[in-house]
């Protein structure tokens, strides 16, 4: 099983809002990736969760917080969130190996759009 | 720092002819590479992926692609091409684990095969 689930499919929320996004694994990956993408535009990272501890905050704003509760769950707060962040969020994990490669895989995606 | 370089951001070609999707990269040390394909509205999906060995890879949906060390290079070919392959496609790459990467994929600009009739 090679699948990462995300809900929800889609999110409208006005700049006030709180909401969050999930994501879900058990392939047993011990990374856990969120991204942000927007349209005819390459993933970019935003987060990376290496055995449940922030391993990874690419200078993302206060407005978006990661948590992982455990190491199958990924969650990204959202508050106070601008227009310009509306685009495609997606969680991907991969592997902790020590030999070979971290090869992500990705959820489907929320699309998100602010309002 | 890696990069990638895709040279074609849009492929169109006709239903049943071969397609070819290059990508070059530039990296100080050793790197894995991969093909994600992006379906319209959909995730990323894992094509294929090049570690080590063989220089020609095979990959789901009819895919493979070649690593060229001494062009840099990683193209995705497939011999015959159908309706249902008209999606995005992005090759990254990632340092190896022995240079003390793996968690960082570094992203091409993406290539829009369009596949007609």
């Amino acid at each position: 099983d090679t699948e990462v689930t995300q809900t929800p499919k889609h999110l409208v929320m006005g700049m006030t809002n709180k909401k969050s996004l999930k994501c879900e694994q058990h392939m047993g990956h011990r990374a856990m990736y969120w991204y942000k993408q927007k349209a005819k535009k390459p993933p970019e990272l935003m987060f990376v969760y290496s055995y449940e501890k922030l391993s990874i905050n690419e200078s993302v704003p206060s407005r978006f917080s990661p948590e992982c509760p455990n190491s199958s769950l990924l969650n990204l707060h959202l508050h106070a969130l601008q227009p310009e962040d509306s685009a495609l969020y997606l969680c991907a994990s991969s592997p902790q190996r020590t030999s070979g490669s971290h090869e992500q895989y990705f959820g489907p995606g929320t699309r998100l759009t602010v309002t | 720092a890696q990069s990638v370089t895709q040279l074609d951001s849009q492929v169109p070609v006709f239903e049943e002819a071969p397609v070819e999707l290059r990508c070059n990269y530039s990296s100080s040390v050793s790197v894995y590479l991969f093909w994600y394909v992006q379906y319209p509205n959909q995730g990323l999906q894992l094509l294929l992926k090049y570690l080590s060995g063989s220089t020609l890879v095979k990959g789901i949906n009819g895919f493979e692609a070649e690593f060229n060390k001494s062009q840099t290079s990683f193209h995705l070919r497939k011999p015959s091409v159908h309706i249902s392959d008209t999606a995005e496609y992005f090759c990254a790459v990632t340092p190896d684990i022995l240079t003390g990467g793996g968690n960082k994929l570094t992203f091409g600009t993406g290539t829009q095969l369009k596949v007609e009739l």
